[in-house]
């Protein structure tokens, strides 16, 4: 069992859906990293969390360390939006990040 | 600012033949990173380097990897000799520590190496 779950493995959505994607982790963390790859690999952070709520824009984070349980959701969804979406944790002790193997969002005009 | 440099892009190249990937970080970063992401997998960490010393090279495949960073900027990433399995894209990433509960970190668009 992979210490960071992600689910869905592939979404595809119309524009203006509201998607959500989850991610669940096994170990004890001091962060938790959303993460975008668009196609060509550059990848961009998006969100750090270590507990409650971030927003920027039409994304929002969560994470409830109690549950070890966080989501990314986006709102009013657009095909720019199409990438894929990877979270990644920090564990309690090291500096490594260990990583989902992502979300493939697909949103259709 | 300059965001994290990595050349080339692309890279074709037959199994047993060697490559050299090349990273130049964001300017005042002490933390270099380079993973490798397998198609449909997440980044695995293949070594880091704090400024021009190895912290963790645990994953790294030692007997054909190889990594440096000389006076604590730029980084080379070595296979020799390369492998099938070994196609991937190889992603460098940097940040200004390699510690503490706010360190982010940058990454280049990754070199997508095929081994044919």
């Amino acid at each position: 069992k992979n210490e960071v779950e992600q689910s869905p493995q592939n979404l595809t959505a119309q524009e203006g859906e509201f998607i959500t994607i989850n991610c669940s982790y096994s170990v004890g963390i001091s962060a938790l990293h959303w993460l975008q790859q668009h196609p060509g690999g550059g990848i961009v952070s998006l969100f750090m969390l270590s507990s409650g709520k971030k927003k920027h824009g039409r994304l929002i984070a969560t994470i409830n360390i109690q549950e070890k349980h966080s989501s990314l959701h986006i709102t009013a969804s657009h095909p720019r939006d199409s990438a894929v979406y990877i979270c990644a944790v920090r564990g309690a002790s090291g500096s490594r990040l260990t990583f989902g193997e992502g979300t493939q969002l697909t949103v259709n005009p | 600012e300059a965001g994290v440099a990595q050349s080339p892009r692309y890279k074709i190249i037959e199994k047993r033949q060697s490559v050299a990937f090349w990273c130049n970080p964001i300017s005042g970063h002490a933390t270099l990173y380079w993973y490798q992401q397998i198609l449909g997998q997440g980044p695995k960490l293949l070594i880091q380097f704090q400024n021009n010393g190895v912290v963790d090279d645990s994953q790294l495949p030692k007997d054909r990897f190889s990594a440096e960073r000389l006076k604590g900027v730029d980084s080379t990433l070595k296979i020799q000799p390369a492998k099938l399995e070994d196609s991937a894209v190889y992603l460098c990433a940097s940040s200004l520590t390699g510690t503490g509960l706010y360190n982010i970190q940058y990454f280049g668009a990754g070199t997508r190496l095929s081994v044919l």
